[in-house]
């Protein structure tokens, strides 16, 4: 078990609405990474939180936005979903930003857009 | 601009028998490369890392890889593959040179089938 959580699992929306959703990193993880994966497709990088601010965004539009909170945790919101926003997100946890260590992944959150 | 390709959508070995799955990479500077898992509606393990060092590294489950630098390529291996094997692998690289944390660019994933 990775210690890492994320919610909720599955969810439905429809086109123009908003979604939020949640991770907690592992314990001892200070940084946290968002991913998305479209279905038969490798996980895209989304953006990453390190202190309560991003340090790294993907080739994602602004709709598409971030918390940290002061225990780590973290969320992930989606403005004005899109039917191509359909996908399994990804929460990945890691300590610091050097980018050398593995990441932790959770099970994701699977969003599916009507 | 940093990319993966993983060449196969599919590889299938007979337990027993030795695997491979297939990985080439393309960064600017010196690439950190990962080997991840993933089992069906799950989220993605690690397996194993190349940072620096000794070009064969050892990981998780008895796999190993070994990186190339002069054929940029970071190939999974495994001498006896079991029927727990099977499931979808993902090698992911991130620029050694470039900022961006934890950025990693994934490959569009392998699906390995191990059979009795």
């Amino acid at each position: 078990e990775t210690g890492v959580t994320q919610s909720p699992t599955h969810l439905i929306k429809t086109r123009g609405q908003q979604v939020t959703l949640r991770c907690s990193s592992q314990s001892g993880h200070n940084t946290v990474s968002w991913y998305q994966q479209a279905l038969g497709q490798g996980p895209q990088f989304i953006f990453q939180y390190y202190r309560e601010e991003e340090n790294g965004r993907g080739n994602f539009p602004p709709r598409f936005s971030g918390l940290q909170f002061p225990n780590y945790s973290s969320e992930l919101n989606v403005n004005a979903l899109e039917l191509d926003d359909s996908a399994l997100y990804l929460c990945a946890s890691s300590f610091g930003t050097a980018g050398t260590g593995e990441l932790f992944f959770g099970e994701g959150s699977r969003l599916t857009v009507l | 601009a940093q990319s993966v390709a993983q060449p196969e959508d599919q590889v299938n070995v007979a337990e027993g028998n030795p695997l491979t799955v297939k990985c080439t990479y393309s960064v600017s500077g010196n690439p950190y490369l990962f080997w991840y898992v993933q089992y069906p509606n799950r989220g993605l393990q690690f397996l194993l890392k190349y940072i620096t060092g000794d070009n064969l590294v050892k990981g998780s489950y008895g796999f190993e890889a070994e990186f190339n630098k002069s054929q940029t390529s970071f190939h999974l291996k495994k001498p006896s593959a079991l029927v727990s094997d099977s499931a979808l692998y993902f090698c992911a690289v991130r620029d050694g040179l470039t900022g961006g944390g934890n950025k990693l660019t994934f490959g569009t994933g392998t699906q390995l089938k191990v059979e009795l």
